[in-house]
């Protein structure tokens, strides 16, 4: 079974930085795009960006270029998002996505989730 | 970027009820519309993918169709494990964007 495992919750300061992961199981981590999904308290869900771990191809919404940093790290399999300077309006859920096949493949598999509280 | 508006954005219905919901993309996305069921505390799950294709595992009672930018999703006999959120997304172009939601809840 697929398993994207997700870190757990953070409670963080506005300016304080995050990086929260992802750590791909039970399929090649070599093989698909994993990217990012966001979801605001009680809204919906936004795509953030994507990569392709074997060489770090990476692709942004033009939402969030510039807020946040998406990188891989094919020795143990991780995918992470990074934050240098969180801000409150980054308080949400992230979820962790595979996306099947082609660029306009379906996210087959997700993550828990990774529940992110900035507060002062 | 292309808009998804879904709707209703909650209901409430009988268990055997029918149930569909709507997601209209403000342009052509070519059938590269997706559906995914989403509950509190579990792993948001993939039902159809291409408009109208099942994933592996999905019941039948569950089915999709469009209609030119038109898109629903159907539940043909509304069961328990049903009462979730669900979503509409293209994947047609970058960014892939989601509607807004539905809440199926019990009547």
């Amino acid at each position: 079974e697929v398993q994207l495992e997700q870190s757990g919750a953070e409670v963080k300061k506005p300016g304080e930085s995050l990086k929260i992961s992802c750590h791909v199981s039970e399929f090649s981590f070599s093989s698909f795009w994993i990217g990012w999904v966001r979801q605001l308290p009680g809204k919906g869900l936004e795509w953030m960006d994507i990569i392709y771990p074997p060489d770090s191809d990476i692709t942004n919404s033009p939402s969030f270029q510039g807020q946040v940093t998406i990188s891989a790290d094919l020795s143990n399999s991780t995918v992470y998002l990074q934050w240098n300077s969180l801000k409150t309006s980054d308080s949400a859920i992230y979820y962790c996505v595979r996306r099947r096949g082609s660029p306009r493949g379906p996210f087959d598999s997700w993550g828990l989730g990774t529940l992110v509280s900035v507060s002062s | 970027d292309i808009q998804m508006t879904q709707s209703p954005s909650s209901l409430s219905a009988s268990i055997g009820d029918r149930v569909t919901i709507s997601c209209r993309a403000s342009q052509t996305i070519r059938s590269h519309l997706n559906w995914y069921q989403m509950k509190p505390g579990k792993v948001p799950k993939l039902l159809i993918y291409a408009t109208s294709t099942l994933e592996i595992g999905v019941p039948s009672r569950f089915s999709g169709s469009e209609s030119g930018t038109d898109f629903t999703l159907t539940i043909r006999s509304l069961q328990r494990e049903d009462l979730a959120t669900y979503y509409c997304q293209q994947s047609y172009s970058n960014p892939p964007t989601f509607g807004g939601g539905t809440k199926v809840d019990l009547k």
